[in-house]
């Protein structure tokens, strides 16, 4: 089945306890791309990446890391959580560039930072 | 950072009513997507319009981008409970050099509550 994957869904931590949420896709898709949904702001995108090896910022990189090793993996990394990155994010991928090609979403990770 | 306001944030109707959710941005976008998501799970896409001034229909569902490409707007005739959920646009920022192309800029969302 062609999808998305994150891991974990759930995750409660404590300020500066760095964390890696994972992303893997198995559609071969040269894009993938990170979310964070908030309340009353939609979804606000992070990074993103064209390629392996390849990535770029988006609207609200701050405090955020990533890397593309390999093009089914994007892992999303926060060296030291603080409360204001509590939220839920998305990991998406697509053929083409975000928006010239359909984006598949994975099923979210809720993110509680104390 | 191009904004795209979208509005309005909540609409609560009846089912058979019809409604309109608007995009609104001063940028300029090389296309526009229309996304529903359900509680718990990630965004769908619904459909993309690319060329200014485009009409497409999905059923009853329009979706329509401004000539301008500034612009776009999801109109629902005669509302299903089916349709509840939050509805979401994103512009795609034109591709000039390598900075900009693939970055999404998403609209605040509309929850759409359809009461039988």
């Amino acid at each position: 089945e062609a999808q998305v994957t994150q891991n974990p869904r759930y995750l409660i931590t404590v300020t500066g306890k760095k964390l890696t949420v994972t992303c893997s896709q198995n559609m071969n898709h040269e894009y993938m791309s990170w979310y964070r949904q908030d309340p009353g702001l939609g979804l606000r995108q992070i990074y993103y990446s064209m390629n392996v090896e390849v990535t770029d910022k988006g609207d609200v990189p701050e405090g955020y890391k990533v890397s593309r090793k390999e093009k089914r993996n994007f892992p999303l990394i926060l060296e030291s959580p603080s409360p204001n990155q509590t939220s839920l994010y998305f990991c998406a991928s697509s053929w083409l560039a975000g928006g010239a090609d359909t984006q598949y979403f994975g099923p979210g990770t809720r993110l509680t930072v104390l | 950072t191009q904004l795209l306001e979208q509005s309005p944030q909540f609409l609560s109707i009846q089912e058979g009513e019809n409604l309109t959710v608007y995009c609104n941005s001063s940028s300029v976008f090389s296309s526009l997507q229309w996304y529903r998501q359900e509680p718990g799970e990630g965004p769908v896409l619904l459909v993309t319009v690319v060329t200014g001034g485009e009409v497409k229909k999905l059923k009853r569902l329009t979706f329509q981008f401004g000539d301008a490409r500034k612009d776009s707007s999801l109109h629902i005739t005669a509302a299903q409970t089916g349709d509840t959920g939050l509805y979401l646009c994103a512009g795609v920022s034109p591709g000039a050099g390598g900075t900009s192309y693939g970055k999404l800029t998403f609209g605040q969302g509309t929850i759409l509550t359809v009461h039988p």
